[in-house]
C-alpha cells in the first residue's frame, strides 16, 4: 500500500518567503506529526495532530510556523518569512493512532533558504 | 540535558564484529522504546521496539533497564549494509503522546 508522502521533495527559497510543505499520511491513520532535522543532527518534534483533537503545538520553534490538518488527511506545515535557520530537512509522520505504536516517516521535503 | 542521549559515533567495525550501542533517558514516566534507523539522506524506519524482558530479532538484540533508565542495541555478525545511523527513542504518554528521538550513532562496517 502507498506510504507516507510529502511534496515537494526540495524546496529552495529567499530568506522572507513563506513556503508550504505538504503530507499526504497513510490512509486511516489518525495520528500526523511533523518533525525537523537539521543536517547531523536529531528529529526535533513541531506538532502532532491526533484525530479532531486540538493539534500540540509545543514543539513549533516561532510564530512563524503554523500548520494545520483539513478533513483529517492530509496536513500542510507553513513557514513565513523563512529566515536561513529554517533550512532543514522536515519530515512527516503518521500512526494508526497515537499510544506509542509505530510512527511512518515520509521521505521528507529538503528546504533551502538563502 | 538532553531527554534521549547516545553516543553519536561513529563506530567504525569490520564486517562480522559485534557492536553495542547504548542510550539513555531522562523521563521516568516514559513508557515504550524503540530503535529506529535512518540511512543517509533517508527517513528513519523502525528497526524494533525495547521490551522489559528484553528482545531480539535476528542479529539484533534490544535491552531496557528502566532502574537505570537505560537501553543497548546490540548487533552481531555485522553486515555493510548495517551501515547507518541507529536512533534510540522513547515514547512519552500521559498527555505528551510523543515519541523522543535521539540524535543517533552512527554505525560503519567496512569490508
Amino acid at each position: 500500500g502507498a506510504g507516507v508522502s510529502q511534496s515537494p521533495s526540495n524546496k529552495v527559497t529567499e530568506k522572507g518567503k513563506d513556503v508550504e510543505l505538504r503530507c499526504d499520511p497513510i490512509s486511516g491513520h489518525t495520528a500526523l506529526y511533523w518533525y525537523r532535522q537539521s543536517l547531523g543532527q536529531g528529529l526535533e518534534f513541531l506538532i502532532y495532530f491526533q484525530g479532531n483533537s486540538a493539534p500540540d503545538k509545543s514543539g513549533l520553534p516561532s510564530d512563524r510556523f503554523s500548520a494545520e490538518r483539513t478533513g483529517g488527511s492530509v496536513s500542510t506545515l507553513t513557514i513565513q518569512r523563512t529566515q536561513q535557520e529554517d533550512s532543514a530537512v522536515y519530515l512527516c509522520a503518521s500512526s494508526l493512532q497515537t499510544g506509542g505504536e509505530t510512527q511512518y516517516f515520509g521521505p521528507g521535503t529538503r528546504l533551502l533558504v538563502l | 540535558r538532553k531527554e534521549v542521549e547516545q553516543d553519536p559515533g561513529p563506530f567504525n567495525v569490520p564486517e562480522g564484529a559485534t557492536v553495542a550501542f547504548n542510550c539513555t533517558y531522562s523521563n521516568s514516566a516514559s513508557q515504550s522504546f524503540f530503535w529506529y534507523r535512518q540511512d543517509c539522506r533517508k527517513e528513519p524506519k523502525l528497526l524494533m521496539s525495547v521490551y522489559s524482558s528484553g528482545n531480539e530479532d535476528g542479529r539484533f538484540t534490544a535491552q531496557l533497564n528502566r532502574a537505570s533508565q537505560y537501553i543497548s542495541l546490540l548487533i552481531r555478525d555485522s553486515k555493510l549494509s548495517d551501515s547507518a545511523t541507529y536512533l534510540c527513542v522513547v515514547y512519552l504518554s500521559g498527555g505528551y503522546n510523543k515519541l523522543i528521538f535521539g540524535a543517533g550513532t552512527r554505525l560503519a562496517v567496512h569490508p
